[in-house]
């Protein structure tokens, strides 16, 4: 296991189309989060699973998006409905149990571009 | 509501020089404090980070100030190298019964001239 891996790594969509992301963290990691980097600006964050359990969403989320983590193993994250506004870098990441301080260590993310 | 800041956008520096990247944060929760580099296209690597009781931490040529009473931190990169041009985020969790969230400033675009 090198790493978090994220797939596809670009992703071009047509405006009112549904597209979802995958994300495979790192193995013993049981904490899993998704961002999202527009230009110029650091990683916003999305949302938060400890295992399975999705804990934490930000009000960034909307209604057109969700994540899911089935097994608390991989995860999804499904934007319904594309939105120019969409547009962005797609980040994941993951870090272990145990001490609440602790780094996150991301995937290499999905750049989505909605036409 | 941006609670941690990077004033600066950019910096170059030339090489074997030193390069200090500042961050600056609003939230007292704050008790983590991390640094994360980013080459284009790629995913934020984590370089270094540094706990609320302490007020450094040094690993190789990176070391990682804290100043709780003016809620700012800074990296110093000594001596720079032209491999270390890249966007230099700083990022910041809190304690949470959820775990951590972090919260990162915009970046810093280093530029290390050979």
């Amino acid at each position: 296991d090198t790493g978090v891996s994220q797939d596809p790594r670009h992703k071009i969509t047509k405006r009112g189309q549904n597209v979802t992301f995958r994300c495979d963290p790192i193995s013993e990691h049981n904490r899993l989060y998704w961002y999202r980097q527009t230009l110029g600006q650091g990683p916003e964050f999305l949302t938060y699973f400890q295992n399975e359990a999705q804990l934490e969403k930000s009000r960034l989320l909307s209604d057109r998006f969700s994540a899911e983590r089935p097994k608390g193993s991989f995860s999804t994250l499904e934007i319904q409905r594309t939105e120019q506004g969409d547009s962005a870098m797609y980040l994941c990441a993951s870090s272990p149990w145990g001490s609440q301080n602790t780094e996150a260590f991301f995937g290499q993310g999905t750049r989505l571009t909605v036409v | 509501d941006q609670q941690v800041k990077q004033n600066s956008p950019s910096l170059s520096v030339q090489e074997g020089r030193i390069s200090i990247l500042n961050c600056d944060y609003t939230n007292s929760m704050f008790d983590y404090f991390l640094w994360y580099k980013k080459y284009p296209a790629e995913g934020p690597t984590f370089l270094i980070s540094i706990s609320s009781i302490k007020d450094k931490n040094e690993d190789g040529r990176f070391t990682v100030f804290l100043n709780k009473s003016a809620k700012h931190l800074s990296l110093h990169i000594v001596p720079s190298q032209p491999g270390d041009s890249a966007v230099y985020f700083c990022a910041a969790s809190r304690p949470d019964y959820t775990g951590n969230q972090f919260y990162f400033g915009t970046g810093t675009s280093l530029t290390v001239i050979p």
